[in-house]
């Protein structure tokens, strides 16, 4: 079974540039979750989706941040314009949801450098 | 204050010594706990997954939930170089959606 995809792995942007992220679930995951981990940190969750629904995206800075799942399937988060302090592991994970086991498998994650 | 506390470390130690890692929490809504192991510039990945107080046990390691004091552990026996990883505590209420809340992570090293 492969497992969940992100791409790039590693992005360096100056300060009020934009950029995105792409990630892959593994197929058959009805819940999508965007996680920022700041070095140091453990995640945090900024959006969550159910098939294509977003569910939680309390902690997502909305004026910067955006995140889309196109069909239910893949997913997108951009951050527009970027700040020093965005600079962190942006990780996707996936779960099968309500239909099955709530267990979130990890991707390798995004390393975001803002300079 | 957060709602959890890990300590960061670093902690280091030999080879074949057992290993406690913890985590306090100030939610008592928390009802599933899990641990999870990352590996340098990895994504995390689930180790031990417990539901109410009590022990679980799977191999070498074995997780400890003691709701009365909101405490957390997990223990590993007969540590292995290849344990060396970050482990991260995480937390989530009873609800449809399992939203996790993980602790800042200790960093371990297990020396050959």
């Amino acid at each position: 079974e492969a497992g969940v995809a992100q791409s790039p792995r590693y992005k360096i942007i100056e300060k009020r540039q934009s950029v995105a992220f792409w990630c892959n679930p593994i197929s058959g995951h009805a819940t999508l979750y965007w996680y920022q981990q700041i070095l140091g940190q453990g995640p945090k969750l900024l959006i969550q989706f159910q098939n294509n629904g977003v569910v939680d995206d309390s902690q997502l800075p909305k004026d910067r941040f955006s995140a889309e799942r196109l069909k239910g399937v893949d997913s997108t988060l951009k951050i527009q314009p970027a700040k020093l302090e965005d600079s962190a592991v942006y990780l996707c994970a996936s779960s099968l949801g309500p239909t099955g086991s709530y267990e979130q498998y990890f991707g390798p994650g995004t390393r975001l450098t803002v300079t | 204050q957060k709602e959890v506390e890990q300590d960061p470390g670093p902690l280091s130690v030999p080879e074949g010594a057992i290993v406690s890692l913890n985590c306090t929490y100030s939610n008592s809504a928390f009802q599933y706990f899990m641990w999870y192991r990352q590996y340098s510039r990895k994504g995390p990945e689930l180790l031990m997954y417990t539901y109410s107080s009590g022990n679980k046990e799977d191999g070498r390691f074995t997780a400890q939930v003691d709701k009365s004091s909101k405490y957390i552990s997990l223990f590993i026996r007969d540590s292995q170089p290849s344990d060396s990883a970050t482990y991260l505590c995480a937390m989530s209420v009873i609800q449809g959606a399992q939203k996790l809340v993980f602790g800042q992570g200790t960093r371990l090293t297990i020396n050959p």
